[in-house]
Formats: structure tokens, C-alpha cells, sequence
């Protein structure tokens, strides 16, 4: 069965701390990975994509990591700030199917001054 | 903002009215996709427009209609709807089928409570 699974499922830090989201999949046949931010209410924007091919991807204060053997990926934050608040949510795409989109559950990331 | 503009923000329906749900998007895809984000559980999918063909229709029940007129314009028909329908429905939209740089751009989302 095709799924995502992603830890914690919630997750409170300090600002200016560091922390890494989990993401394990099954999803079969690999097309890629993308982790998604959603604020609340609001609908979730793209931080990164990764192909099987690709073993990090930054975008600014984010980093994220794919192993295409294990099936995980990882995306740390580093030097978190308030606004890092939201839900983080790991999507993985089935090869050969226009908007086959497994999505995780998310991780719900609290900042706190 | 991503390029694509859901109307209403926030819609509350009893379960007779009819309503719509509408998405427009402005990054010339061709792809356009209606979403059904209940508390607690993962985006699900519910139907695929390419090339204003519907593609994919994933077991949806009748009370919810899409119709997609042009590339740019999706609609989200609404009838007899339970409470339990009540969630929040984003809309996206992507180019071409699938690839392995395929990037889907989301809407605000439309908050739907059926009273």
C-alpha cells in the first residue's frame, strides 16, 4: 500500500533552535518527494522537490534529505523563527500518475520566544 | 500568493443549499486538481482536470460536481452535502503530466462548514 508517514506528529522548540521532521514512505514506483509548509488555514506552499537522484536540497534555513534505499526523508530547520510555525507535510509522488500525490499527515511545528 | 485564487474563503451551508466553489489560476497549467483536507488526516484527492478533461475521479461522492470550462477556471458544485463534508477544499494546478519536476501550486483553500 502507498503511504507517507511522518514523526513527530507534533513538535514544540524554542526560537533559534534547530529541528529535524521525519518522513518514511512506501510509495512505488518513485517519482519524487516535496516537502509542503501549510499555515493554518491556509493552503500548503512548496519548499523543496527531490528526485530519486538527489540527496539534499536547501532552501534557505531549510535542508532537506532523501535516501531512495531506506525510503526516508529528513527536513531540518535551522534557526527557527516564529513564523516557522505551521504544519510541515511530506508529499510523495507516484511515477506515471498526473496527480497521484501520497501526502503525509504532517507535523505540527510550534515556536515558542 | 501562489497564482491560484480560490473564492469563498469561508463558506457555511446548510444540507439543502447548493453552492460553488470556484478556482482560478494565472501561471497558464494545464492541470487543475480539488483537494479535501479533513482535520487530522492527509490531503485527499479528489478529482483531476487535464486539458479540461476530467483524468481522475477518486470514488467522490455525487453531491460534489466538478466542471472545469477552460484551463484556468475550476468549479467545485456543492448539493445535499452531509456534516461530515465539512472541510477545508483546496484547489491546485500543475503543468503537464506527471514529471520529475512537476510542481503543484495550491490555493488558500475554501473553509466549508455544513450545518
Amino acid at each position: 500500500k502507498n503511504q507517507v508517514e511522518q514523526s513527530p506528529q507534533s513538535l514544540i522548540i524554542l526560537e533559534g533552535k534547530n529541528c529535524t521532521l521525519q518522513c518514511n514512505y512506501t510509495v512505488s514506483p518513485f517519482s519524487n518527494l516535496r516537502w509542503y509548509k501549510q499555515d493554518t488555514g491556509r493552503g500548503p506552499v512548496s519548499l523543496t522537490i527531490m528526485t530519486f537522484s538527489e540527496n539534499t536540497k536547501s532552501n534557505g534555513r531549510y535542508t532537506a534529505t532523501l535516501d531512495a534505499d531506506t525510503k526516508q526523508s529528513s527536513l531540518h530547520i535551522t534557526a527557527s523563527q516564529l513564523s516557522d510555525s505551521a504544519s510541515y507535510i511530506c508529499v510523495v509522488s507516484k511515477r506515471g500518475s498526473q496527480g497521484n500525490l501520497i501526502f503525509g499527515k504532517g507535523t505540527k511545528l510550534s515556536v515558542k520566544p | 500568493e501562489t497564482g491560484v485564487t480560490q473564492t469563498p474563503r469561508h463558506l457555511v451551508m446548510g444540507m439543502t443549499n447548493k453552492k460553488s466553489l470556484k478556482c482560478e489560476q494565472h501561471l497558464g497549467h494545464n492541470a487543475m486538481y480539488w483537494y479535501k483536507q479533513s482535520a487530522k488526516k492527509p490531503l485527499e484527492l479528489m478529482f483531476v482536470y487535464s486539458l479540461e478533461e476530467r483524468v481522475e475521479n477518486n470514488s467522490v461522492p455525487s453531491r460534489f460536481s466538478p466542471e472545469c470550462p477552460n484551463s484556468s477556471h475550476l468549479f467545485l458544485h456543492l448539493h445535499t452535502l452531509q456534516p461530515e463534508d465539512s472541510a477545508l477544499y483546496l484547489c491546485a494546478s500543475s503543468q503537464g503530466r506527471d514529471s520529475l519536476n512537476t510542481e503543484a501550486f495550491f490555493g488558500q483553500g475554501t473553509r466549508l462548514t455544513v450545518v
